[in-house]
């Protein structure tokens, strides 16, 4: 079975400390991972992909297939990176569309 | 870059009428789009898929009766939740879908739409 897990449902770290969100994920297939990020009172907008290898915002993520991970990190948080953050999972519907399995959020929150 | 709206953005009704949510990508075609749901302080929960021109694809446990959706146009969704009841209230998300380089696809999400049955 498809599914994301996200253990955490809160983070709060201090500003300037390491953040690490993490995500495990369960797919038979070759999966395409995703972190998906949501401000206070703004729309859900991707944060970056696995296969893009990007620096998004000092945000990395880097999919480890052997312990099924695909956990978020940065080395110095900011206050402005509180907000709601979602791992998800691109799968197939029966190979017609790709479909996006979301965990269920991890609410980081950056203390002054 | 790619903009999706939603309208309207909250509506409340009463126990029994139906509701129409609009789901627009404004600045791209999309063939695909997805109709989520979401409770409070919960993930999103992918309800339909919804393809332009064709039928729309429910995940398991969704009523396709009851969430009516119709994918009209490359820019247009709509989902029309019928004979709405208290238990229908949610936040309601849609997305659309855009393929980029290194067939690569995204989705972008609308800003929701707050439904609340009285």
């Amino acid at each position: 079975a498809q599914r994301v897990t996200q253990p955490e449902k809160l983070l709060s770290v201090f500003k300037g400390a390491p953040v690490e969100l993490k995500c495990n994920y369960s797919y038979s297939g070759s999966p395409e991972l995703f972190w998906y990020v949501q401000y206070s009172r703004q729309r859900l907008q991707l944060l970056l992909r696995h296969i893009s290898r990007e620096s998004i915002k000092g945000f990395t993520a880097d999919l480890n297939k052997g312990e099924t991970s695909f956990h978020l990190k940065k080395p110095f948080a900011q206050e402005e990176d509180s907000a709601m953050y979602y791992c998800a999972l691109s799968g197939f519907n029966g190979g017609a569309t790709n479909k996006l399995i979301f965990g269920t959020g991890t609410l980081l929150a950056v203390q002054p | 870059g790619a903009v999706v709206s939603q309208h309207p953005s909250w509506v409340i009704c009463k126990s029994g009428t139906s509701v129409k949510i609009e789901c627009r990508s404004l600045d791209f075609q999309a063939t695909t789009m997805f109709w989520y749901r979401q409770f409070p302080k919960q993930s999103l929960m992918l309800m339909a898929t919804s393809n332009e021109g064709s039928k729309a694809t429910y995940e398991q446990g969704v009523e396709k009766d009851k969430f009516l959706i119709n994918h009209a146009s490359l820019t247009l969704s709509t989902l029309t939740v019928t004979s709405a009841h208290p238990e229908d209230s949610s936040f309601y998300i849609c997305s659309a879908r855009v393929f980029g380089r290194e067939s690569t696809d995204t989705q972008y999400f609308g800003p929701g739409t707050r439904l609340t049955v009285l």
